[in-house]
C-alpha cells in the first residue's frame, strides 16, 4: 500500500463546476498535509495546507481533513480552465522534519 | 527576486556515466530538499541536508549522494546512471523548522533538472 494514494483521473468538470480531489493516507502519524498545483513542465506550487479535522477555506479552495478515515480533500468551486492542472496531495509525518510523502497526483481537466 | 535556482535545466547522460545537479535556495532558506519526479509520478523524496549534513534519506540507492555548502547551495550527484533514473529533479528549499518556525509546508521548488538518460 502506498504512503499517499489519489485517483491519477483524469478528472473532467465543466467550467463553474465544484471539482473534488480526494487523497488517502496510511500512516497516522500524519499530522500536516498539503495540497500543491503543478502545470505541465512546471513546478509544484503550494495551493493549501490543513493540519486540524474539518475545513479549512481559501478564495475558491477548500480543504478537508478527517484523520480518522485518514482522508484529505481539496474542493474547487467555481472551476475555471486555468484550474487544469495535476493536484498533489503531501503529508508529512510529525517526526519527520520538513520531508513531505506525495501522492501521485490527480490530473483535472476543466472545460469551458 | 531569490528564488530557488536550479542548473542545468535539461541534460542527456549515457547509461553508466555520472551526473552533478546544483541548486541555490531562496534567500533566507537554509534547508534544502531534493526530489525525483518520474513521468506521471508524484516527486520521490530523496534526501534533506542541513547545516551542510544530510539529516534526512528517502529509499534511494548509495548511488545518490549529495552536498551541501555553507552558502546553503545544495549538489546532488547520481552516479553508474540507469535508465530509471530518467526524471524530473526537483530542488525545494524551506527555512529550518527546528528554529522554532512553523513548516507550512510552503517548499520553494525549483524548476527543475529534466535528466534523461539513454
Amino acid at each position: 500500500q502506498k504512503e499517499v494514494e489519489q485517483n491519477s483521473g483524469p478528472l473532467s468538470v465543466p467550467e463553474g463546476a465544484i471539482a473534488s480531489l480526494n487523497c488517502t493516507y496510511s500512516d497516522r502519524g500524519s499530522q500536516s498535509f498539503f495540497w500543491y498545483r503543478q502545470y505541465s513542465g512546471k513546478s509544484p506550487e503550494l495551493i493549501m495546507s490543513i493540519y486540524s479535522n474539518g475545513d479549512k477555506e481559501d478564495g475558491r479552495f477548500t480543504a478537508q481533513l478527517n484523520k480518522a478515515s485518514q482522508y484529505v480533500s481539496l474542493l474547487i468551486r467555481d472551476s475555471q480552465p486555468s484550474d487544469s492542472a495535476t493536484y498533489l496531495c503531501a503529508v508529512r509525518r510529525d517526526n519527520a522534519g520538513n520531508m513531505l510523502t506525495f501522492g501521485g497526483g490527480t490530473r483535472l481537466m476543466v472545460k469551458p | 527576486d531569490a528564488g530557488v535556482t536550479q542548473s542545468p535545466t535539461h541534460l542527456i547522460k549515457t547509461r553508466g556515466q555520472q551526473v552533478t545537479l546544483r541548486c541555490s535556495p531562496k534567500s533566507g532558506h537554509d534547508t534544502v530538499s531534493w526530489y525525483q519526479q518520474a513521468l506521471g509520478q508524484g516527486p520521490q523524496f530523496i534526501f534533506q541536508y542541513y547545516e551542510e549534513e544530510e539529516r534526512q534519506r528517502g529509499n534511494f540507492p548509495d548511488r545518490f549522494s549529495g552536498h551541501q555548502f555553507p552558502n546553503y547551495s545544495s549538489e546532488l550527484n547520481v552516479n553508474a546512471l540507469l535508465l530509471g533514473d530518467s526524471a524530473l529533479y526537483l530542488c525545494a528549499s524551506s527555512p529550518n523548522r527546528d528554529r522554532g518556525l512553523p513548516f507550512s509546508g510552503g517548499y520553494t521548488f525549483g524548476s527543475g533538472t529534466r535528466l534523461t538518460v539513454v
